[in-house]
């Protein structure tokens, strides 16, 4: 159990498009997501935190208009990424809390974004 | 401000050696602490927590690692290294107030044959 999809897993999109990742959570509610950025050889930095019914709440010095999250239903987070450059090429995971886990958290398989 | 440290960018072993990862956190309160393991192109993987409790906690595939707050430490370790066990590992804690995670830089773990 405790299970969040993510899709796609790879994506090559052309610069100035937009690409939407999707997060669902499959077997359990997610009033939360958090969605991260991983750099070749490098940690997740926390990109947002994402909250149903509400605005995601950006870290510092993430652009709210180039990573837009919308969090519409209590399974569902989705990070779309517009006017992508080739800077925006990079992993992104999204995870959320899991109420059953004891403080557990339970993440995506991750979205390989390639922008040409 | 909460922040976690893996001071060994790569650790390598020989198979059927005990491993060490290392880490350790810098936390307001009692922290919730994390290892994560991640295979390549792949999501973060849950080894195990410490939440509460016993100081030596084990995890999946034979992983266990020990809270020491004295020394701030949760060393991830395993008696015997498979050569499978070859992933990049991340150390983290847990923000109380907003139930953020916080990494530390990961650190990849070779198992030499």
């Amino acid at each position: 159990g405790a299970v969040v999809s993510q899709h796609p897993s790879r994506v090559i999109c052309k610069s100035g498009t937009s690409v939407k990742i999707e997060c669902r959570s499959l077997d359990f509610q997610a009033t939360t997501m958090f969605w991260y950025r991983q750099f070749p050889k490098q940690s997740l930095m926390l990109m947002a935190t994402s909250n149903e019914g509400s605005k995601a709440t950006y870290e510092q010095g993430v652009e709210k208009d180039k990573f837009l999250i919308n969090h519409a239903s209590l399974t569902l987070s989705t990070l779309t990424v517009t006017s992508a450059h080739p800077e925006d090429s990079s992993f992104y995971i999204c995870s959320a809390p899991h109420p059953l886990a004891n403080y557990g958290y339970t993440f995506g398989s991750g979205t390989r974004l390639t922008v040409v | 401000a909460q922040s976690v440290a893996q001071p060994e960018d790569q650790v390598n072993v020989a198979e059927g050696n005990p491993l060490t990862v290392k880490c350790t956190y810098s936390v307001s309160g009692n922290p919730y602490l994390f290892w994560y393991v991640q295979y390549p192109n792949r999501g973060l993987q849950f080894l195990l927590k410490y939440i509460t409790g016993d100081n030596l906690v084990k995890g999946s595939y034979g992983f266990e690692a020990e809270f020491n707050k004295s020394q701030t430490s949760f060393h991830l370790k395993k008696p015997s290294a498979l050569v499978s066990d070859s992933a990049l590992y991340f150390c983290a804690v847990r923000d109380r107030r907003d139930d953020k995670i916080i990494f530390g830089k990961g650190t990849r773990l070779h198992i030499l044959p």
